[in-house]
């Protein structure tokens, strides 16, 4: 089984609707990260949480939510999706143990796109 | 702040060809430089990292990259170009900010083989 699972894997929704991504892991790892990947512009960081008592705005936040519901669980939400929300997202899990140089784990992503 | 630069977001090669993929970096302290790669429909997979120590990294299936400082580069080469590494590759930058790993990706080079 792997080790990050994202669900949906792939999602159709309109504009102004609410959505929410899941991620789940089973690596037992603190941190946890939620990226989103488009075309030209490599992986963009959206949310980060260092376990479920602190969660952090990345670089692109605006328009998402999260929710850290437990150690192995993150989910992003989309309140009112818009079509430039049209992405893939990546939730990723890393062991702060090695600072700067830890390896971060992805999940497979979910492909969403905003009519 | 930190930042990689890609060059080039297609590259292809024939079979058995050398792959040589170019990166370089901004850093105004030691950098810690990894590459990722990421299958189609797959989430992003580490295949090497640098952190200190030998400029020459060895990673996985037959990749390696070599740490020039004085070029401030971390290109990735394969002697042989196999159908099974087509993919995009993805070569990132690491900081730590108050405990938090931030990576900063490049945009991307996709990898194309033909036979």
């Amino acid at each position: 089984d792997a080790d990050v699972t994202q669900t949906p894997r792939n999602r159709i929704t309109k504009t102004g609707k609410r959505i929410m991504l899941e991620c789940s892991q089973t690596k037992g790892h603190d941190r946890m990260y939620w990226y989103r990947q488009d075309p030209g512009l490599g992986l963009r960081l959206i949310y980060y949480s260092f376990d479920v008592k602190d969660i952090n705005k990345g670089e692109i936040s605006d328009g998402y939510s999260v929710s850290r519901q437990a150690q192995a669980k993150f989910s992003l939400s989309l309140e009112s999706a818009i079509p430039n929300q049209t992405a893939l997202y990546f939730c990723a899990t890393s062991d702060p143990s090695g600072g700067p140089y830890n390896e971060q784990f992805f999940g497979p992503g979910t492909r969403l796109t905003v009519l | 702040a930190q930042s990689v630069t890609q060059l080039g977001s297609h590259v292809s090669v024939s079979e058995g060809a050398l792959v040589l993929l170019r990166c370089n970096y901004s850093s105004s302290v030691p950098p810690y430089l990894f590459w990722y790669v990421q299958y189609p429909n797959q989430g992003l997979q580490l295949l090497l990292k640098y952190t200190t120590g030998a400029t020459l990294v060895k990673g996985i299936n037959g990749f390696e990259a070599e740490f020039k400082k004085s070029e401030t580069s971390f290109h990735l080469t394969k002697p042989s170009a196999h159908m099974s590494d087509a993919a995009e590759y993805f070569c990132a930058v690491s900081s730590m900010n108050t405990g938090f790993q931030k990576l900063v990706f490049g945009t991307g080079t996709r990898l194309l083989v033909s036979p």
